[in-house]
This record gives C-alpha cells, structure tokens and sequence, in this order.
C-alpha cells in the first residue's frame, strides 16, 4: 500500500506570497491533519480534515487554511507569507482520527525569504 | 496546555546499550503515543499506549503509562546505530481531541 505522499517536497518563496502544499493519504484513510515543524516552536498542530470537513484546529491564524476533497486528499495554504512560515510541513493520515495511529509523509521544507 | 515534555532533551549512547526517554504531560488522557522521526523527514508512529493500560511491548520498544504521576516512558532495549533519532510524545485528551506533541528527545547511537 502506498504511503502518504506530500508535493513539492521544498520550495522557495518570498515573503508576501502565497503557497500551496498537497497531501495524498493512504488510500482509504479519510483523515488527514497537518502539522507546522520549526526548531523555536517544534511540532504544532494546524487543522484536521475528515471526510472533507474541518474537524479540529490549532492556533493558528487564518492566514493557514485547508481543504480536502471527496478522494481524501488535502491541501494547505499559506496566504502572505512571512519570514516565520519558514518551516518543515508535515501531513498525515489515519483511518480514525488524528489522535490515534498516525502515518507521516515526508514534508514539505518551505523557506521563505 | 496539556503539552508533553520529554526527558531529557538529548541523549547519548553506546550500540547495544539501553535508552529510556520520559515524557510527562499535564492533563487528563485518552492515549498517548510515542513517534520516531529521523533527520528532518517524516514521523512514524511507534506505540500508542491508552490510559488504562500500564505497560505496552513492541520488538525492542517498551512503553510505559503511569496516569496517576501523568507520565510515560520508553524503553529502548539492545540500541543499535539505525535507532539514532527524535522520539516524540503525543497525547490527546478525554475526547480525543487536542492533540499536542511534545519538544522531543534527541538520541545518538555511537558504534
């Protein structure tokens, strides 16, 4: 069975833009959360999709949204970025839910200049 | 906050010796969950413990969950270069919900 899957694995972006992060789950896992990385803050929780609704979410500002679609997969974005976004970003699935056995894909390394 | 924090934050040690990390969190659980994630890459997920359990085995992992100090350990048993990693805690509340990891321990197996 594949993994969970994240694209583009890095980008580069200057700050004011905006980006786009895509997950695809295991198949058949209808959850999919997100997760900002930093070496300040460590691993923090964005948002939690299941079945194409936003189920849970962290503190962030609304600058970071989400989505899902009906085959489960997900997309993030980052509205006017700033230095700070600079970060690994991870996603991962689960048949359940976000707060039980969890499958990682590799991230997304964002650096924003 | 029901945060976990690990203990300690790094840690050193020979091949075929044994490694124990601790994690403590603050509130009430419904899990808790241990993941592994090597240099900058993804997680994967390692033992998922409940709260009424005490003890739980993997291979050479064994995790342990003590609800009434709010506190958790895992043991790694015959360390081997490969095991060199971050170990993350994880917990989720009463309902499942807020799922929070801890900062993470930092262990170096040395050949």
């Amino acid at each position: 069975k594949a993994g969970v899957t994240q694209t583009p694995r890095y980008l580069i972006k200057t700050r004011g833009q905006q980006v786009t992060l895509s997950c695809s789950p295991i198949s058949g896992h209808r959850s999919v959360s997100w997760y900002q990385q930093t070496p300040g803050q460590g691993l923090q929780f964005l948002f939690e999709y299941f079945s194409e609704t936003q189920r849970n979410k962290g503190n962030f500002p609304g600058r970071f949204s989400g989505r899902q679609f009906s085959n489960s997969r997900s997309e993030m974005n980052v509205s006017t970025l700033e230095l700070g976004d600079s970060a690994l970003y991870l996603c991962a699935s689960s048949w359940t839910g976000y707060s039980y056995e969890q499958y990682f894909g590799p991230g997304t390394r964002l650096t924003v200049t | 906050s029901q945060q976990g924090e690990e203990d300690p934050q790094a840690l050193s040690i020979q091949e075929g010796e044994n490694a124990t990390m601790n994690c403590s969190y603050k509130t009430s659980i419904n899990n808790l969950q241990w993941y592994r994630q090597n240099s900058g890459r993804g997680l994967v997920h390692l033992i998922l413990i409940r709260s009424n359990e005490r003890e739980k085995h993997s291979g050479r992992l064994r995790v342990t969950l003590d609800t009434s100090k709010k506190s958790s350990s895992l043991l790694i048993t015959a360390s081997r270069a490969a095991d060199t990693a971050s170990y993350f805690c994880a917990t989720a509340d009463n309902y499942g919900q807020n799922f929070v990891f801890g900062p993470g321990t930092r262990l170096s197996v040395l050949p």
